[in-house]
């Protein structure tokens, strides 16, 4: 059964940096094609996918925040890390990490954590 | 970047009704299209994957087509379980949602 599960603040101050675990079980990230996700949505907004990390520790950021992002994994831990560096009220949102194990496309995302609310506030 | 709209950003529907979701690419993604179906404090869920092919599980009242820049998603017969939003997704060149489409009463 695959499960993931994020953690981290539920408040972080501006010019913080934010720092998210995704927790998974049920695959392995040494595995082919398999790759991890992150992706936000603000409150009443539409989703947007951040960064992904896959088996071959290939990295993969939003070109529109690829300066504030950073992404890695512990396979020894099947954990997957996100920083978000100089947070901003306009970064409150649902974080999510979801998995892809398409062997075509690192894309449809088939498993989803039940994200976790960071609000940025001071 | 690849820009992904959706039309319409909402829907008014019934019970039985036969509901079209389109979505159009700035730039041809090929078929590299899923769908995904979110309720309300919930993560998404994915529904269809590479534009017209139906994730295990997924009712066969779901169905996606199209390729290069334009897409749709069908549902043949709206069930009291699909008031939902729906978002499109390409991942031909990196990874980018379309709005949503909320689906309601």
């Amino acid at each position: 059964q695959v499960t993931l599960r994020e953690s981290g603040p539920a408040l972080v101050k501006p010019t913080q940096t934010l720092t998210l675990t995704c927790t998974f079980s049920g695959f392995s990230l040494n595995t082919n094609f398999m790759s991890v996700s992150w992706i936000r949505q603000p409150p009443g907004k539409a989703l947007e996918w951040l960064a992904l990390i896959d088996w071959d520790e290939e990295r993969y950021y939003s070109p529109s925040l690829k300066t504030r992002l950073s992404i890695s994994k512990d396979t020894s831990k099947n954990q997957v890390v996100l920083t978000m560096t100089n947070m901003d009220p306009v970064d409150t949102a649902t974080y999510y990490c979801a998995r892809s194990s398409d062997p075509a496309a690192a894309g449809p995302l088939d498993y989803w954590g039940q994200g976790i609310l960071v609000t940025v506030s001071s | 970047d690849i820009q992904m709209t959706q039309s319409p950003s909402t829907l008014s529907a019934s019970v039985g009704d036969r509901v079209i979701i389109t979505c159009r690419a700035s730039q041809s993604v090929d078929s590299w299209l899923a769908w995904y179906q979110q309720k309300p404090g919930k993560a998404p869920e994915l529904l269809i994957f590479k534009a017209s092919n139906l994730e295990t599980g997924v009712p066969s009242r779901f169905s996606g087509s199209g390729s290069g820049t334009e897409f749709t998603l069908t549902i043949s017969s709206l069930q009291p379980d699909d008031f939902a939003t729906y978002y499109c997704q390409q991942y031909n060149n990196f990874w980018t949602f379309g709005q949503g489409t909320k689906v309601e009463i």
